[in-house]
């Protein structure tokens, strides 16, 4: 089975630009999330979506948002980028209620 | 607040030794999840082990084991007969209820000497 899969694998946008990145979940995972990783530090929970709902949102702006499609594929938008957008986004699926998060190789968002 | 913390920032050890990484958590839930996951180079995110707070027994997956002490809020991984395969950040993280809201720590980066 394939596991999470996000493209694109790198990325190079400049700053007031407009971003979409994608997620395919594994095989019967409904639930989605969205993890912002900074280089040298963990994580950061930004959204998670469930049978196309928002489930869950982190500390995050408004220029952030991200949606969940009929087959649990996701995309996280992210509007005007700026300079401390650039990070390693990452995405997560799982069966909800599972404890368990699988995680794609992220995506890696550089703005100039 | 549900917090996770790592206190080292960077730790080796000798190919085939034992090391040992600590990760300290805040949290007023009685019901949560926690998690080592490893970072290789290549950034994909790997489960290495998973504790239910309800078990007292500690998690164990071949050369990894965890001491977790729930009194203290303490979580921390054992490396056993350690390969240099194992070098990687290491991610401390912690879960609760039906969602995937996961706090991470700061992480641990381990370089195994050979």
């Amino acid at each position: 089975d394939a596991g999470v899969t996000q493209s694109p694998t790198h990325l190079i946008k400049t700053r007031g630009q407009h971003v979409t990145l994608r997620c395919s979940p594994i095989s019967g995972h409904k639930s989605v999330s969205w993890y912002q990783q900074v280089l040298g530090q963990g994580p950061q929970f930004i959204f998670q979506y469930y049978e196309k709902e928002e489930r869950g949102r982190g500390n995050f702006p408004d220029r952030f948002s991200a949606r969940q499609f009929p087959n649990y594929s996701s995309e996280l938008n992210v509007n005007a980028l700026l300079l401390g957008d650039s990070a390693l986004y990452l995405c997560a699926s799982s069966r909800w209620g599972g404890t368990e998060a699988f995680f794609g190789q992220g995506t890696r968002l550089t703005v100039v | 607040a549900q917090t996770v913390t790592q206190s080292q920032p960077e730790m080796s050890v000798q190919e085939a030794e034992t090391v040992t990484l600590s990760c300290t958590y805040d949290t007023s839930e009685s019901d949560y999840y926690l998690f080592w996951y490893k970072q290789p180079p290549s950034r994909q995110m790997i489960l290495v082990i998973r504790q239910e707070a309800y078990k007292q027994q500690n998690a164990t997956e071949n050369r990894f084991s965890v001491n977790f002490q729930k009194a203290a809020k303490s979580f921390s991984l054992k490396i056993s007969d350690s390969q240099l395969g194992d070098a990687a950040m290491y991610f401390c993280a912690y879960n609760w209820g039906n969602n995937n809201d996961m706090r991470f720590g700061a992480g641990t980066r381990l370089t195994v000497k050979p």
